[in-house]
C-alpha cells in the first residue's frame, strides 16, 4: 500500500455542489494531515490541517480524519469555479523531521 | 510578513551540468524543506534542514545536496544533471511546534536537455 492514496480523478461538480475528495493512508504516516490547493503552474497552498479524529471546518472548508480506517476527506461547500484545482492530501509520521509525504492529487472542476 | 520566496522562476540547463536553487524562508521559519513534484505527481521529499543541519532526507542521491544559512535561508544543489530532473522544485518553510504546518514558495522550473 502506498502511503498516501487519494482518488486521481478527476472530479467534477456543479457550481454550488458539495465536493468531496477523498485520502487513505498507511501505518507509516500517521500523524497530523494537511491539504493543498495547487492551481495549474502554481506551487501547493496550504488550506487546511486537521491532528485529531473528528472534524475541523474552516469557511466552505470542512476536514474530516478517522484514524481507525485511516481515512481524510476534504468537503468544498457551495463550490466555487473558482474552488478548481489540484487538492493535494498530505500527511507526516512525526518524528524528528516532519517530512510530508503526499498522495498524487485530485484534479477538481466545478462547472459553471 | 514576508512569505517563502525562491529562484530563479524557471531554469533551463544540459544534461551533465550543475544547478544551484535559492529558496529564502517565510519570516521567523527555522526550518526548510525541499520537494521535487514531476508532472502530474505529488510533491515528493528530498531533505529538511534545520539550523543549519541535515534533518532527514528522501530517497535521492547524494548528486542532491543542499545548505542553510543562519539567516535559515538554504540552497538545493543538483550535479549530473540528468533528462528525469526536470521538474518543479519546491521549497516549504515551516516552525516546529505550530503544527508542523509547512508553507511552499512559488517553485523553481527545471528543464533538463
Amino acid at each position: 500500500q502506498k502511503e498516501v492514496e487519494q482518488n486521481s480523478g478527476p472530479l467534477s461538480v456543479p457550481e454550488g455542489a458539495i465536493a468531496s475528495l477523498n485520502c487513505t493512508y498507511s501505518d507509516r504516516v500517521s500523524q497530523s494531515f494537511f491539504w493543498y490547493r495547487q492551481y495549474s503552474g502554481k506551487s501547493p497552498e496550504l488550506i487546511m490541517s486537521i491532528y485529531s479524529n473528528g472534524d475541523k471546518e474552516d469557511g466552505r472548508f470542512t476536514a474530516q480524519l478517522n484514524k481507525a480506517s485511516q481515512y481524510v476527506s476534504l468537503l468544498i461547500r457551495d463550490s466555487q469555479p473558482s474552488d478548481s484545482a489540484t487538492y493535494l492530501c498530505a500527511g507526516h509520521s512525526g518524528g524528528s523531521n516532519y517530512k510530508l509525504t503526499f498522495g498524487k492529487g485530485t484534479l477538481l472542476t466545478v462547472n459553471p | 510578513e514576508t512569505g517563502v520566496t525562491q529562484s530563479p522562476t524557471h531554469l533551463i540547463k544540459t544534461r551533465g551540468q550543475q544547478v544551484t536553487l535559492r529558496c529564502s524562508s517565510q519570516s521567523g521559519h527555522n526550518t526548510v524543506s525541499w520537494y521535487q513534484q514531476a508532472l502530474g505527481q505529488g510533491p515528493q521529499f528530498i531533505f529538511q534542514y534545520y539550523r543549519e543541519e541535515e534533518n532527514g532526507r528522501g530517497n535521492f542521491p547524494p548528486r542532491f545536496s543542499g545548505l542553510q544559512f543562519p539567516n535559515y535561508s538554504s540552497e538545493l544543489n543538483v550535479n549530473a544533471l540528468e533528462l528525469d530532473d526536470s521538474a518543479l522544485y519546491l521549497c516549504a518553510s515551516s516552525l516546529p511546534g505550530q503544527g508542523n504546518e509547512q508553507y511552499f514558495g512559488p517553485g523553481t522550473r527545471l528543464t533538463v536537455t
